[in-house]
């Protein structure tokens, strides 16, 4: 296991069209988070999953989004009717419970373009 | 009010020399975490060093070290020996222990882009 990995790594689509994106977290971490990153911003919360159930959402997170993780081991992010503003760098990170201030480990993220 | 608040756009150092990276933090809760990352153009966020608010001394991790005055509520990251493969950007985040439902989500501030100049 290397890491947290992300697929697909880019990502464009046209106005309106629904997309998925999967995250693959370390193995043995039971955390897992979403987060999106403008150009120029830090990156911001969306959700987080411990295990399969997901726990807190952001208001950032609207309507067309959703995420799910069953079995608590991968999870995927949907955003249905994109929007040119939903144009970014969607990260997924992990980290083991337990310790409330553990690392979290970052995928190397997929940057969605929307035109 | 911002949570993390990072002054530095950018920033500069010349090869083997030392460079501090600003970070000053806001919140209520007693017991936070503070951790900077670094962010290369490959997009990955590389976790470098963590610091606990009851830790008595400042934390360090090889050439990352971090200079925590907790009254002040800056948590500054030093690099001692630029190199240059330190050029990226650099994230400092917080998480509060006690933010709603537990979820230990991350604030992070808007990043400082270090240069390393040969």
């Amino acid at each position: 296991d290397t890491g947290v990995s992300q697929d697909p790594r880019h990502k464009i689509t046209k106005r309106g069209q629904n997309v998925t994106f999967r995250c693959d977290p370390i193995s043995e971490h039971n955390r897992l988070y979403w987060y999106r990153q403008t150009l120029g911003q830090g990156p911001e919360f969306l959700t987080y999953f411990q295990n399969e159930a997901q726990l807190e959402k952001s208001r950032l997170l609207s309507d067309r989004f959703s995420a799910e993780r069953p079995k608590g081991s991968f999870s995927t992010l949907e955003i249905q009717r994109t929007e040119q503003g939903d144009s970014a760098m969607y990260l997924c990170a992990s980290s083991l419970g337990g310790a409330p201030m553990s690392e979290a480990f970052f995928g190397q993220g997929t940057r969605l373009t929307v035109v | 009010a911002q949570k993390i608040t990072q002054t530095q756009p950018g920033m500069f150092v010349q090869e083997k020399e030392a460079v501090t990276l600003d970070c000053t933090y806001d919140t209520s809760d007693p017991s936070y975490g503070l951790f900077w990352y670094k962010q290369p153009s490959s997009g990955e966020m590389i976790f470098l060093i963590y610091q606990g608010s009851y830790d008595q001394q400042n934390a360090t991790e090889g050439r990352y070290s971090l200079n925590f005055q907790k009254a002040r509520k800056s948590a500054n990251l030093v690099i001692s020996a630029s190199q240059l493969g330190d050029s990226a950007m650099y994230f400092c985040a917080m998480r509060e222990a006690y933010s709603g439902a537990g979820s230990y989500q991350l604030t992070f501030g808007k990043g400082t882009k270090l240069s390393v100049i040969p």
